[in-house]
């Protein structure tokens, strides 16, 4: 089992240049969360789908758009991007039930110049 | 929305006992967790703590919930240098709140 995988790892753009930030999970999860994480910020959510075909805006959904495409894929789009969305970028995934505990992969280090 | 405050630093000598303190807003969550993230990798869970119990105790590893003060600590006993990593504090559910983390360091 491959767990949470995310692709590319290391991405960089000019402002206003869009991407897609994939994910994707081989562990028959119901739920996926796409976070970002900033230095003395912690981990903040932008978006999570609970179960295939519904997403939910997080803490810091602006600037995003996500995708289920599939039980296994949720995929993160930046349309325009700015250099505020300089990140580290982590896609989670679990049940949605019990203690939920969340699975993470390993990140996208994206720079917006 | 809920706020999850953790102090950004800790060091102890190895053998030593840590530490790690959290406060959080919201106290309607059904569990309270601790997270790992180790260098250029993502989180782990470490333990949690299910909201009626005080404590709970894992190996070396034990979690204080003090829901009157809004209040999780985990300590880590005979710490090691290979449990050096960030701590994260985490509330909800799947509207997870996590904390900023605090970086423990563990020196021989």
């Amino acid at each position: 089992n491959a767990g949470v995988t995310q692709t590319p790892k290391f991405q960089v753009l000019k402002t206003g240049q869009s991407m897609t930030l994939q994910c994707a999970q081989d562990m028959n999860h119901n739920s996926m969360y796409w976070y970002r994480q900033d230095p003395g910020m912690g981990l903040r959510l932008i978006y999570y789908s609970a179960s295939e075909g519904t997403t939910d805006k997080g803490e810091v959904p602006n600037g995003y758009n996500v995708s289920r495409l599939n039980k296994r894929e949720f995929s993160l789009r930046l349309e325009s991007a700015a250099p505020s969305q300089t990140s580290v970028y982590f896609c989670a995934s679990s049940f949605g039930t019990g203690r939920n505990e969340q699975f993470f992969g390993p990140g996208t280090r994206l720079t917006v110049l | 929305g809920e706020d999850v405050e953790q102090s950004l630093f800790l060091s102890v000598r190895e053998g030593d006992s840590s530490v790690i303190n959290c406060t959080y807003t919201d106290s309607s969550s059904t569990y309270l967790y601790w997270y790992k993230q180790e260098p250029g990798a993502g989180l782990q869970l470490l333990t949690y703590i299910f909201s009626n119990m005080d404590m709970k105790q894992d190996q070396r590893l034990t979690v204080l919930l003090n829901k009157k003060d809004k209040h999780l600590s985990l300590r880590i006993a005979d710490t090691q240098t290979g449990d050096s990593a960030i701590y994260f504090c985490a509330v909800g559910y799947n509207d997870m709140r996590f904390g900023a983390g605090t970086r423990l360091t563990v020196k021989p």
